[in-house]
Formats: structure tokens, C-alpha cells, sequence
């Protein structure tokens, strides 16, 4: 069954610097890939998410996330990162079009400081 | 428009108990979900329905039971709660869209505590 790792359970940058989170993902077929966000006492929202059209996914909020193949990974990052993107991150990873079979990441922290 | 919708937001039960977590969306979807989340382990799938009448078991479907009571609305219930059971509930939905591969939108989620 398809399965994601995500690197780092917690992650500190500071207000202004580059966020990179890391997802590596196993798949037996070509995957669909998601990158999600939680603020605190909130459900999940959808920031970007990989379906095969392009290798460079842009989200909300200055997101992004590469596809590599060859790497198994699905990398989200920030340019500058702001206060508000303090929140949990959660990599996913689906091999049917319906989410049937979503699998999440345990999760990454990111604190941002001032 | 609501989104999708939880209740109770809170609940503690004592082992042994039973209750039933109430979810309903108002976006017409077809698909709906029920996940647990628990620390250092992200979100594991339930129970799902693809559409009304149907459900089938996800990844951790042991001590729980699911009613797709129509389009909007999908109920979990654990007919006799144990401590394995506490945990964080969300509910979510989606429109099957092969084309677009439609997103999964969340409810804000019941923190049960089973002591």
C-alpha cells in the first residue's frame, strides 16, 4: 500500500526565511500527491495538490511543492515565511482518483519566529 | 454555507459507553469521511461512503460503525468505547471529479477522550 514519510516532525524558521518540508512518498502506480494545513483546533485545508499535469504544483498562501520521481519526494516550500504560516503541515498520498485510499504523513510543526 | 459540520466539538466518555458522532455537509457532495487523528501518526481513514446508501471500511475500522443517513449527512458511532478510542474525529467530504481530482474539505473535528 502506498505510504508517506515526512522528515521532521518539527520545524523552526524565522519571520522572512525559506520554509522546507520535506515528504517522501511509496506508490505502486503513478501517485496522486497533496499537501494539507492545520491551524490550531481547526480541520485540514487544502494547499496544493500534484495530479500528474505539472511537476511544479503552486498553492495558496505562496506554497509550492516539486514532483520528483526520480527522488519519491513531494517537497513543499516558502520563499519568505510569514507569522501565520505557524501551523501543522500533512503530506498525503492517494492512488485512485475517488481518495478512497488516502494516506497521510504523520505531520510536520512549523514554528515561525519573530 | 456552513461547509461541513460536527457535532458534539468536545467528549468524554467512560469505557464501555456508546455514542454517535454527527457530521453533515451542505455542499452536495457524494463522497463523505470519517478519520482519527493521533499523535506522531497523522490521519487514518475509518469508514468512507461514495455515495449515498454505501460505505466501506478504510484503514482502522475496528470498534466503530457508520450510518449514510442521506446525501448530507454521515454518522459514526462506537457502540462500546475503549481508552484505544480517544482521539481527535474529523469528518470530511468531497465531489468525485475525475478531471480535476476534487479536494477533501474537513470539518473542524470532536476531541473524545474515553477514560
Amino acid at each position: 500500500a502506498q505510504s508517506v514519510t515526512q522528515l521532521g516532525s518539527h520545524v523552526s524558521v524565522s519571520e522572512g526565511a525559506l520554509v522546507l518540508l520535506r515528504c517522501n512518498y511509496s506508490s505502486s502506480v503513478p501517485p496522486y500527491l497533496f499537501w494539507y494545513v492545520q491551524y490550531p483546533n481547526q480541520g485540514l485545508q487544502l494547499l496544493l495538490k500534484y495530479t500528474s499535469a505539472a511537476t511544479l504544483v503552486k498553492g495558496i498562501n505562496g506554497f509550492e511543492a516539486e514532483f520528483k520521481k526520480s527522488e519519491t519526494s513531494f517537497h513543499l516550500t516558502k520563499p519568505s515565511a510569514h507569522m501565520s504560516d505557524a501551523a501543522e503541515y500533512f503530506c498525503a498520498v492517494s492512488e485512485t482518483y475517488n481518495n478512497n485510499d488516502m494516506r497521510f504523513g504523520a505531520g510536520t510543526r512549523l514554528t515561525v519566529k519573530p | 454555507n456552513a461547509g461541513v459540520t460536527q457535532t458534539p466539538k468536545f467528549q468524554v466518555l467512560k469505557t464501555g459507553q456508546s455514542m454517535t458522532l454527527q457530521c453533515a455537509q451542505d455542499m452536495n457532495h457524494n463522497s463523505m469521511y470519517w478519520y482519527r487523528q493521533d499523535p506522531g501518526m497523522g490521519l487514518r481513514l475509518i469508514y468512507y461512503s461514495a455515495s449515498e446508501g454505501t460505505t466501506d471500511k478504510g484503514e482502522v475500522p475496528n470498534g466503530y460503525n457508520v450510518s449514510r443517513l442521506n446525501k448530507r449527512e454521515f454518522s459514526l458511532r462506537l457502540e462500546s468505547a475503549a481508552p484505544s478510542q480517544t482521539s481527535v474525529y474529523f469528518c470530511a467530504s468531497s465531489e468525485e471529479d475525475r478531471s480535476s481530482y476534487n479536494e477533501q474539505f474537513f470539518g473542524p473535528g470532536t476531541r473524545l477522550t474515553v477514560l
